[in-house]
């Protein structure tokens, strides 16, 4: 079915580890987008990619790398996981004004 | 420094009665606004728009009126039903990205 997944879903890691959560668009969107949502901070943009091999920072990248190679993948690293990088991770496209968001991964760092 | 905010946290409202949801935003140039709803475990979905040119879009239960002068917008949910239950995000296009409210929980009470 076309749409945006994310994987995986649920996700237990431990600090100091690298993570990388997925995400793959059907659409062919330009643009993509990983937020991240806590409580008292709603969604937060932490890099967006407006095409291939093409990417931004948002308002929270520290700790968090993304590429670009295809467009429909627009993968999220986190190098070295910390506790404050427990969260739940979304994964967006967009086409015109309005962005289409996958599941969410949850993320647990121990 | 919020550009959009949603400064009610959450909300109850009886099943039947009519849930309005306000948002505020600080920028006069934004000309486009969105309401996403999210439930638990699920990405947030797109649930209705508004241009700035327009001061009132409706559909279905779902109105949004803009109130330009007062840079303040609202969505009324009339009648709310149980299925209302879920987090509302208010938000507003910013070049390329999106910037979201904090969200407010809407909780219908049977």
């Amino acid at each position: 079915d076309a749409g945006i997944t994310q994987s995986p879903r649920y996700k237990i890691t431990e600090t100091g580890r690298q993570v990388t959560l997925m995400c793959h668009q059907t659409w062919s969107h330009s643009y993509m987008f990983w937020y991240r949502q806590d409580l008292g901070h709603g969604l937060r943009l932490i890099y967006y990619s407006a095409a291939a091999d093409i990417t931004d920072k948002g308002e929270v990248p520290d700790g968090y790398v993304v590429s670009r190679s295809k467009t429909e993948n627009f993968p999220l690293t986190l190098e070295s996981a910390t506790r404050s990088q427990t969260s739940v991770y979304f994964c967006a496209s967009s086409r015109g004004r309005d962005q289409y968001f996958g599941p969410g991964t949850r993320l647990l760092v121990l | 420094d919020q550009q959009v905010k949603q400064n009610s946290p959450s909300l109850s409202v009886q099943e039947g009665r009519i849930s309005i949801l306000n948002c505020d935003y600080t920028n006069s140039m934004f000309d486009y606004f969105l309401w996403y709803k999210k439930y638990p475990a699920e990405g947030p979905t797109f649930l209705i728009s508004i241009s700035s040119i327009k001061d009132k879009n409706e559909d279905g239960r779902f109105t949004v009126f803009l109130n330009k002068s007062a840079k303040h917008l609202s969505l009324h949910i009339v009648p709310s039903q149980p299925g209302d239950s879920a987090v509302y995000f208010c938000a507003s296009p910013v070049g390329d990205k999106i910037i979201f409210g904090k969200g407010t929980r809407l909780h219908i009470l049977p």
